[in-house]
């Protein structure tokens, strides 16, 4: 089975601060990926899939771009409500693997 | 409004049996792929199963193969997750999530979420 993972597993940035996370997969899976954000004691939420296609109601400062073994989430300018855990997951067949999660924070 | 609310997690010993359902509401039930994701405690999302909207193909774990069983009922609206063999790593919340896009292809990333229902494994 095809692995992810992500880096770095944490981070503190500042407000308005320019965040990126990155995910790879241990095999190409062309643009199957997803990024979630899961907020303390909440259910996770679809940001992006397709690699890099917003999900509808997702602010534009988040962004995501990659294709075959490496990926990325940026946030452009961090805010206060971004505090969260963001996890990667692929989707070009079954198991739909997810990566172990990049908790942020603001320092 | 998309709603699906799990229920049926509990206390259970190992080596018992738990059966999940989710209640599904808001959209067209049968034309959507189905998983179930879990959550330990504390820690990431784990993919354990899922089901195409007919309910003829499912797919699962390597973690849960042989001991998890996913189905459906399009006429009832609800997918359930019937667990055996529990044993204590299983403990977690268990999601049920909706396939982004309808269709005939099982669409394993998620645009709707339940709540989740908590399964404790122990003696």
């Amino acid at each position: 089975d095809i692995q992810m993972t992500q880096s770095p597993s944490s981070l503190s940035a500042s407000v308005g601060d320019r965040v990126t996370i990155t995910c790879r997969a241990s095999q190409g899976i062309s643009n199957y990926l997803a990024w979630y954000q899961q907020k303390p004691g909440k259910v996770p939420k679809l940001l992006i899939y397709a690699a890099s296609t917003l999900q509808s109601g997702v602010p534009s400062r988040f962004s995501g771009s990659g294709s075959g073994t490496d990926f990325t989430l940026t946030i452009s300018s961090l805010q206060p409500e971004d505090v969260a855990t963001y996890y990667c997951q692929k989707y070009n067949s079954a198991p739909g693997t997810f990566g172990p999660g990049t908790k942020v924070d603001i320092k | 409004e998309v709603q699906l609310l799990e229920s049926g997690g509990g206390l259970v010993q190992p080596g018992g049996s738990l059966r999940l359902s989710c209640a599904a509401s808001g959209f067209t039930f049968s034309s959507y792929a189905m998983s179930w994701v879990r959550q330990a405690p504390g820690k990431g999302l784990e993919w354990v199963s899922a089901i195409s909207g007919s309910g003829g193909s499912t797919y699962y774990a390597d973690s849960v193969k042989g001991r998890f069983t996913i189905s459906r009922d399009n006429s009832k609206n609800t997918l359930y997750l019937q667990m055996n063999s529990l044993r204590a790593e299983d403990t977690a919340v268990y999601y049920c999530a909706k396939g982004r896009k309808s269709g005939w292809y099982v669409e394993i990333y998620f645009d709707y979420w339940g709540q989740g229902t908590l399964v404790t494994v122990s003696s």
